[in-house]
C-alpha cells in the first residue's frame, strides 16, 4: 500500500512550458486535491475530484486543468508556466466516509524560471 | 477576516516546556477542526482531529471553544521531535466535499 505518490519530485520549467504532474492513490479513495504551498503560506486548493469524471475549480484555478479518468489518478496541467507558479504542489486524497483525514503526497517542486 | 488563522510564529520553547497555539476561525457553520503536522519539506500529515468536548492523545490536547470560534493545540514536554510546523484546519461544510481551509501554520522549534 504505497498511499498517495507524486511525480516528479523536482522540476525546472521555462516561462511558457507545459508540463503535468501525475497523482496516484492506492486507497479507493473518491475524494482527490490539489494544492500549492508557497513558502510561509498555507495550502490553497487548486481543484478537487468527488469521483472518477468529476471535478471543480478551487480558490486557485488559473493556469491549471484537472482530469479524473480513474478513481486512481488526478493528474494537474500546466498551461504556459509562469514564474507566478513556483511553488510546492501537493496532491491529497480523502475516503468517501469515516475519517475526514485527508491523505498527502510527498509533494513537487516546481521551479519556472 | 480570513478563515482561519493561527498564532504567529515561530515558538521557541526549551525542551521539556509546555506551549500552547491559537486558532480562529471565521465561519460560525463550521463543522470540524484538525491539526496537521508538517516537517520541513514534507507533506502534512494528520496530528490530530479536535473534538467538541475536547480530546488528549498522549502530550498533545485540543480544545474547541465553539462560543469564541477559536481551537487550541497544547503540547506538554516538548521534545525536540517536535519541532515543527503545526497547521489548523477547518471544515466548513457538514458533508459535501470536505474542502477544507488550512492555516498558514505555526512553526515551533524545540531547542535543546
Amino acid at each position: 500500500n504505497a498511499g498517495v505518490t507524486q511525480t516528479p519530485k523536482f522540476r525546472i520549467l521555462k516561462i511558457g512550458q507545459s508540463m503535468t504532474l501525475q497523482c496516484a492513490q492506492d486507497m479507493n479513495h473518491n475524494y482527490m486535491y490539489w494544492y500549492r504551498q508557497d513558502p510561509g503560506m498555507g495550502l490553497k486548493l487548486i481543484y478537487y475530484s468527488v469521483g472518477a469524471g468529476i471535478t471543480d475549480k478551487g480558490e486557485v484555478p488559473n493556469g491549471y486543468n484537472v482530469s479524473r479518468s480513474t478513481t486512481e489518478d488526478f493528474p494537474l496541467r500546466l498551461e504556459l508556466a509562469a514564474p507566478s507558479q513556483t511553488s510546492v504542489y501537493f496532491c491529497a486524497s480523502r475516503g468517501t466516509y469515516g475519517s475526514d483525514e485527508q491523505y498527502f503526497g510527498p509533494g513537487t517542486r516546481l521551479t519556472v524560471t | 477576516r480570513k478563515e482561519v488563522e493561527q498564532d504567529p510564529g515561530p515558538f521557541n520553547v526549551p525542551e521539556g516546556a509546555t506551549v500552547a497555539f491559537n486558532c480562529t476561525y471565521s465561519n460560525s457553520a463550521s463543522q470540524s477542526f484538525f491539526w496537521y503536522r508538517q516537517d520541513c519539506r514534507k507533506e502534512p500529515k494528520l496530528l490530530m482531529s479536535v473534538y467538541s468536548s475536547g480530546n488528549e492523545d498522549g502530550r498533545f490536547t485540543a480544545q474547541l471553544n465553539r462560543a469564541s470560534q477559536y481551537i487550541s493545540l497544547l503540547i506538554r514536554d516538548s521534545k525536540l521531535s517536535d519541532s515543527a510546523t503545526y497547521l489548523c484546519v477547518v471544515n466548513p461544510y457538514s458533508g459535501g466535499y470536505q474542502k477544507v481551509t488550512f492555516g498558514t501554520g505555526t512553526k515551533l522549534q524545540v531547542i535543546p
